[in-house]
Parts: C-alpha cells; sequence; structure tokens
C-alpha cells in the first residue's frame, strides 16, 4: 500500500513563530487531506488539498502532487495550535490513509 | 463537530465482556468508516460502507469484531470478546452531504478500556 511520511516527528515553538510540517507519499493519489488532533483528542479537517494551495486564517497548504508531497503553514502560532497534525491520502475508493503525524507543542 | 454523534464517549470493560460502539452521522453522506487509534498503531481504517454497503474490511482485525449499518443514518461496530488489546479510541467519520465535498469529518470518538 502507499506509504505516507510526515516530518518532522515533534516540533516544540515559541508562540509568534512560523513553522512549515512536511507530508511525502509513496504514489499517486487521488486526494490528500490535513486534519489536526487536539488535545482533547477532536479531529478537525484543516484542508482538502489534491492539489495547488489553499490558505483559512494563519493555515495555508501546498500540496505538488507530481512531486508527491504537501506542506503546512503555519504563522504567527498560538498555544491553541498545539496538538497532532494528521496527513492522509486517497488512493482509490475514498479510502484514506494516514501518516503517523507531527506533535506541535507551541509555548507562551 | 455535530456531523456524527458516537457513543458511548468512554467505556470501560472486563475482559471477555461484549461491546458495541455507536454512531450517528448526519443525513446525506455517501460513505461511513471507522477507524481505530492507539499509540503503538496510529489511526487505522477498520472498515467502511458506501451507501450503507460494506465496501472494504481488511482493516477489521480478527473475527471478534464485526460492525453493521441497518440504515443510513446509523451504524454499529461491536467486540466480542473483547480483550485488553482492543484499548484504544474508535472513531467513527464520515464523507459526503451537505458539509463534505470529499472532507472526512470525525466524530468524537469512544475511548474504551478493557481490562
Amino acid at each position: 500500500g502507499i506509504q505516507v511520511e510526515q516530518s518532522p516527528p515533534d516540533l516544540i515553538l515559541q508562540e509568534g513563530a512560523n513553522s512549515t510540517l512536511r507530508c511525502n507519499f509513496s504514489d499517486s493519489v487521488n486526494n490528500l487531506q490535513w486534519f489536526h488532533q487536539n488535545p482533547w483528542g477532536q479531529l478537525i479537517n484543516l484542508f482538502y488539498i489534491p492539489s495547488g494551495t489553499k490558505q483559512n486564517g494563519r493555515l495555508s497548504a501546498t500540496t505538488v502532487a507530481t512531486e508527491r508531497y504537501s506542506l503546512l503553514y503555519i504563522s504567527s502560532s498560538q498555544t491553541t495550535d498545539s496538538g497532532v497534525y494528521f496527513c492522509a491520502v486517497e488512493e482509490t475508493n475514498s479510502k484514506l490513509t494516514f501518516g503517523k503525524g507531527i506533535t506541535l507543542s507551541v509555548r507562551p | 463537530d455535530a456531523g456524527v454523534i458516537q457513543s458511548p464517549r468512554h467505556e470501560v470493560t472486563e475482559m471477555g465482556q461484549e461491546v458495541t460502539l455507536r454512531c450517528k452521522p448526519i443525513s446525506g453522506h455517501d460513505y461511513l468508516f471507522w477507524y481505530r487509534q492507539t499509540m503503538m498503531r496510529g489511526l487505522e481504517l477498520l472498515i467502511y460502507f458506501n451507501n450503507n454497503v460494506p465496501i472494504d474490511d481488511s482493516g477489521m482485525p480478527e473475527d471478534r469484531f464485526s460492525a453493521k449499518m441497518p440504515n443510513a443514518s446509523f451504524s454499529t461496530l461491536k467486540i466480542q470478546p473483547s480483550e485488553p488489546r482492543d484499548s484504544a479510541v474508535y472513531f467513527c467519520a464520515f464523507t459526503g452531504g451537505v458539509i463534505s465535498a470529499g472532507e472526512l469529518f470525525f466524530g468524537e470518538g469512544s475511548r474504551l478500556t478493557v481490562l
């Protein structure tokens, strides 16, 4: 099956800093999504982004499908951004495969 | 997100007992998924349905696990008999419907502890 690698595995930021989270995948995909799991365990969909760039407030994402990677940018980080960020890719039939996640801690 | 309601939110049971987890998704969804999350294995897809029909159950760990979707607004995941290694958070998720154009939306999960 498809492999999804996320990096770095852990990230610690000071509040106000910017960061880039990376997702590499091993094969062509129909779709790619980014999720945030907050410290209470809730999984929130951030972006549905099979290709191109999208922005939502302080967050933006870019997927370069031909080169098999996606980037999630967080600008002016806040403590509420803490949690785990997952990348998930769909090969076929709406079945998503998740990466292991990136644990982000934003310190005040 | 109110698009899918899961129950119970927390369950503690003893090894050998039957466990039933429930999911009520938003109406009009296309696909419904059951995921399991553990520290060791991360997020794993167990089974998914399209229009109430099971499409792929290859992620169901063994025969002790079963899932049903008797109608568009209800699904169950059953473990019988339960074992300590089944302890995990079980998520129900969906795509489609009025709020999803392909995005996956998760319920809040059911945290299962098997003693």
